[in-house]
This record gives C-alpha cells, structure tokens and sequence, in this order.
C-alpha cells in the first residue's frame, strides 16, 4: 500500500490564482482530513470527509472548496489564492469513528505571491 | 528547509533521561486524546491514544495521563533517545472530528 499520497509535494502560486491539492488514499478508509500547519501554529483542520459524498468544515474552512467523489479521494480547492494561504498543507486518513490513529501524506508546501 | 517547530515551546532533555510533555485541552466532550509525533519534513505520525474515561494508558516506552478534573494530558516518554527529537502534538477526537494542539518541540541533548 502506498498509504496517503498528496500532489504536488511544492508549488508557487500568484495571488488570484487557483489550483487543487490532490490527495488519495488505498488503505479503503472512510474518514478523510485536510489541515495546514503555520510555523508555530500547529494543524489546523480545514475540512473532513466521513465517507463518500459527505464534508464537513473544520476550524478554518475560509477560502477553500472540497469534494469526494470516491472513497479513495479526497481534493481540496483554492479558488483565489491569498498570501494569507502560504501553508504545508497535509492530507490523513482513518479507518472509521473509533480509530484514532490517522494517516498523513507527506505535505505540500504553497507559497502564494 | 523551515522547520515544523519554530517558535514552538521546547522542551529539552538528557539521552537516557525520562521526558514529559504536557498539554491543556479546552474540549471536556472530546472521546479520544491523543499524541502524535512529527519528525522534520515529515507528517505527523500517531504514538498513543487514551479513551476519556480512561486516566492512564501505556506503551511501549512510552505512557499516556489523563487528568479531566483539571483538563490536562500528558505524555511521558522512558529513556529518552535521540531518535525521539521531534515535534509532539496532542489531539482531540469528539465523533469524526480530530483537532490538534500547537506543538512542543523535544530535543534531546547527547
């Protein structure tokens, strides 16, 4: 198993633009997570994901879009990049309500211009 | 490249050596609490977690506290290595919805 894999590991936006994170996952787990981590901030939840066709916001959805469409995968959207958005973002998964242990990929780091 | 843990609180500590980390929840209603590690330019990877009616958990080097009178949760690690430096968040899960805390660097010292 691969585990969780996010793409692109980097990427430089200019203010305005868009783009989508990609993250997908072949352990078959339901729940599925987006956070980003700022220097001295720790993770903050954007959005989850409990199955198939359900999102959920978490603590800072602002300024982002998500989808899932399969079980395997989980994007997430930014549809006019701000600086305020220069993150690493991180994609995890879990198996189901009680497991605790959740699974991240690697990160993308953003820098918006 | 940038480091996870800047201007995180360190927390730094002789190989060999016992370590604490504590960490002050806010979320009585949380079912889990849990710790995870995060070594540079990696993700966050799960250590061990502790059900809330539960007051002590242990692993493998590795226990787990949970105080709920005064909101508090700790994580001692035994013998501490240098293979243990990193960053240690502690987390909540209340239903599908996991949260972390800011962070506490560890350093371990030769």
């Amino acid at each position: 198993n691969a585990g969780v894999t996010q793409t692109p590991k980097f990427r430089i936006l200019k203010i305005g633009q868009s783009m989508t994170l990609q993250c997908a996952q072949d352990m078959n787990h339901n729940y599925m997570y987006w956070y980003r981590q700022d220097p001295g901030m720790g993770l903050k939840l954007i959005y989850y994901s409990v199955g198939a066709g359900i999102t959920d916001k978490g603590e800072v959805p602002n300024g982002y879009n998500v989808s899932r469409s399969t079980t395997e995968d989980f994007p997430l959207r930014l549809e006019l990049a701000a600086p305020s958005q220069t993150s690493v973002y991180f994609c995890a998964s879990s198996y189901e309500q009680k497991n605790t242990e959740a699974f991240f990929g690697q990160g993308t780091r953003l820098t918006v211009v | 490249g940038e480091s996870v843990g800047l201007h995180l609180p360190t927390l730094s500590v002789q190989e060999g050596d016992n370590s604490i980390i504590n960490c002050a929840y806010s979320n009585s209603a949380s079912d889990y609490f849990i710790w995870y590690k995060q070594e540079s330019g990696k993700g966050p990877q799960f250590i061990i977690d502790i059900r809330s009616n539960m007051d002590k958990r242990q692993g493998q080097r590795v226990t787990v506290l949970l105080n709920k009178t005064v909101k508090h949760l700790s994580l001692q690690i035994a013998a501490t290595q240098p293979g243990d430096s990193a960053v240690y968040y502690c987390a909540e899960k209340r239903g599908s919805k996991l949260t972390f805390g800011k962070g506490i660097t560890l350093s371990v010292r030769p």
